[in-house]
């Protein structure tokens, strides 16, 4: 079954602007991964945060968690068309299992 | 070195035969899980092998689907009987353990195409 959810599903911007992509999960977790995809084939790990961590930064991108809301954002400063791809945050599945379940992604389009 | 592969990258079958996919995880990883993408979802997971043991096969859809991990590394996902509702993206991915908070390694993965 899925935990978590990714909003928007769809997002289109001008290169340069910053980009924001939201996950929303159900139950408690003890880390979120996002991931990116590129032409649906494989996918290239972004970042992990634990459960403590409020906030995560990597390059460009900067993920928050926030365990109350049960919710995690993802933004991508100074957008690049070459970030044209789809993003997923993968959650572990719960309920004892540990297996990182997806969501159904957001689709980025980034305009030159 | 190498990353997770997979092949054959394409599979065109016929419905009602017999496939098989083929996954090698990066050496020294023990997990291993196998998921399946259709267009426009997320990966649905399938498999999770823990070394050689099927430690969670609850997302194989039916017995049609069956993955073997004989020695530890390379495993195969066998699909009997396709059917059209089997055709999407075949993925595999590799850690270095199944805690759940290591870095997931994917492969290419396999586009199957049951026609």
């Amino acid at each position: 079954s899925q935990q978590g959810e990714e909003d928007p599903q769809a997002l289109s911007i001008q290169e340069g602007e910053n980009a924001t992509m939201n996950c929303s999960y159900k139950t408690s977790i003890n880390n979120l991964q996002w991931y990116r995809q590129n032409s649906g084939r494989g996918l290239v790990h972004l970042i992990l945060i634990r459960s403590n961590e409020r906030e995560k930064h990597s390059g460009r991108l900067r993920v928050t968690l926030d365990t109350s809301k049960k919710s995690s954002s993802l933004l991508i400063t100074a957008s690049r068309a070459a970030d044209t791809a789809s993003y997923f945050c993968a959650t572990p599945a719960g309920g004892g299992s540990y297996i990182p379940t997806f969501g159904r992604g957001t689709s980025l389009i980034v305009h030159p | 070195g190498a990353g997770v592969s997979q092949t054959p990258s394409n599979k065109v079958t016929e419905k009602g035969k017999y496939v098989e996919l083929r996954c090698d995880p990066i050496s020294g990883h023990t997990a291993l899980y196998w998921y399946r993408q259709s267009l426009g979802q997320g990966p649905e997971f399938l498999i999770y092998f823990q070394g050689t043991g099927a430690a969670d096969d609850s997302g194989l859809p039916n017995d049609r689907f069956f993955a073997v991990r004989p020695e530890g590394s390379v495993s195969t996902l066998k699909i009997q009987r396709t059917e059209r509702g089997d055709s999407a993206v075949y993925l595999c991915a590799s850690s270095l353990m199944g805690t759940g908070s290591n870095e997931q390694f994917f492969g290419p993965g396999t586009r199957l195409t049951v026609l």
